[in-house]
């Protein structure tokens, strides 16, 4: 079955740098969630969206951006990196917010030199 | 807002059982999610409980206590590949995006 993908797998920017990480959801699901995780810490949620609009928003730097777009994939742009960004991204997606699993993808490892 | 507690790690037998427990303290309850992570890869779902009661599925089994604010989760018959870290999560029914609110892990190494 198809699975939650994204991309890049791993990504290595310097400080100040721009990076863009990118979420393909499940085929139909139609929500989105990013999630931050750092070294031996549990994973934070950033940022939400469900049919295209952000549904939630969390512990998400004002350096961050993310959108959904037309055809359900998602979009976490990240500018002015900092060595603290280096963490593993990792985007979940579900059919509809009130469907209770999340399906996780297999993350982005940034880091930030 | 949500406070998850979880034991950072634990050590067990290969063949053995072993209890993870979870308490939580939220303002709203929608849930409660385990899920296994193995080192750098994306956290796979086991359980969810939203009712009180053990919901068992295989070798791993959940529990749950609204009252007590209270869950464990339950590995029988342990096996190496289940080394990892299980993460408590809950929801809280405020939120409508539904995301996940974390707990720190719990580091689980089997032995032989």
């Amino acid at each position: 079955a198809a699975g939650v993908i994204q991309s890049p797998r791993h990504l290595i920017k310097e400080k100040r740098e721009t990076a863009t990480l990118k979420c393909y959801p499940i085929p139909r699901h139609d929500t989105v969630y990013w999630y931050q995780q750092g070294p031996g810490q549990d994973p934070q949620f950033l940022i939400s969206f469900y049919e295209k609009m952000q549904s939630d928003k969390g512990s998400i730097p004002d350096r961050f951006s993310a959108q959904q777009f037309s055809d359900y994939h998602s979009e976490l742009n990240m500018s002015s990196l900092e060595l603290g960004d280096s963490a593993l991204y990792f985007c979940a997606s579900s059919l509809g917010l009130g469907n209770y699993e999340q399906y996780f993808g297999p993350g982005t490892r940034l880091t930030v030199t | 807002g949500q406070n998850i507690d979880q034991p950072t790690e634990m050590t067990a037998t290969e063949g053995a059982i072993v209890q993870i427990n979870c308490t939580y303290q939220t303002s709203g309850f929608n849930g409660l999610f385990w899920y296994q992570q193995h080192a750098g890869e994306a956290p796979t779902f086991l359980s969810y409980n939203v009712l009180d009661g053990l919901e068992e599925k295989g070798r791993f089994s959940s529990f749950l206590s609204r009252s007590k604010g209270y869950s464990y989760l339950l590995l029988k018959e342990l096996q190496m590949k289940d080394s990892a870290s299980y993460l408590c999560a809950v929801r809280d029914e405020r939120d409508s995006s539904y995301k996940l609110i974390f707990g720190s892990g719990t580091r689980l190494l089997v032995r032989p």
